[in-house]
């Protein structure tokens, strides 16, 4: 399968515990997502990488949220100390963001993971 | 700042009729990319369609077809034939010049046989 994969799929934690998620994008693709999903709501954004480089956070993500793509590839999402609101299913997404004159976007689809559920109990 | 907009919380539609689902942006940003994902109860996020801001046609992908106003920033999604299979939650999304994706809070479909 050469789509977008994350694991573990699901997750039950106790309160207080550390949670560690990883996704591994589609090959060569230079762009990663993260993003937080609760039941009846639309995705939220929570951070994204170009390559390595982190280039944005969301406010959501508060100081017990970290990610990472050391190497350009992979991306962990660790969430320490959780708590019972940090239950949610987290999404992670990739794509290929294209050259500057294709700035149209054309063809820069966001392709998505099964996600992540977590439960904090 | 962007803004997605979808304001049918939830849709009826009879087995292989055709049924639109509404959604309006808003962007800053001159070149965006607009895009319809299916949610199934399973929960993973299916890629349906993509419409960039220049296009100058509208983008079709079999039954799915999207209905992009440029100047009413609106993009809909049309679904014709549609299909029992075809019930889930669907979510417009839209994508600016840094591709950092916004999405709306979702239409849940249900097909009627």
């Amino acid at each position: 399968d050469t789509g977008v994969s994350q694991n573990p799929r699901h997750k039950i934690t106790k309160r207080g515990q550390n949670v560690t998620f990883r996704c591994d994008p589609i090959s060569e693709h230079n762009r990663l997502y993260w993003y937080r999903q609760t039941l009846g709501q639309g995705p939220e954004f929570l951070t994204y990488f170009q390559n390595e480089a982190q280039l944005e956070k969301s406010r959501l993500l508060s100081d017990r949220f970290s990610a990472e793509r050391p190497k350009g590839s992979f991306s962990t999402l660790e969430i320490q100390r959780t708590e019972q609101g940090d239950s949610a299913m987290y999404l992670c997404a990739s794509s290929l963001l294209g050259k500057e004159r294709d700035r149209g976007l054309s063809g820069n689809t966001i392709y998505f993971g099964e996600g992540s559920w977590l439960t904090v109990v | 700042a962007q803004k997605i907009t979808q304001t049918q919380p939830g849709m009826f539609v009879q087995e292989k009729e055709a049924v639109t689902l509404d959604c309006t942006y808003d962007t800053s940003d001159p070149s965006y990319g607009l895009f319809w994902y299916k949610q199934p109860s399973s929960g993973e996020m299916i890629f349906l369609i993509y419409q960039g801001s220049y296009d100058q046609q509208n983008a079709t992908e079999g039954r799915y077809s999207l209905n992009f106003q440029k100047a009413r920033k609106s993009a809909n999604l049309v679904i014709s034939a549609s299909q029992l299979g075809d019930s889930a939650m669907y979510f417009c999304a839209l994508a600016g010049g840094y591709q950092k994706v916004t999405f709306g809070t979702g239409t849940k479909l249900q097909v009627i046989p």
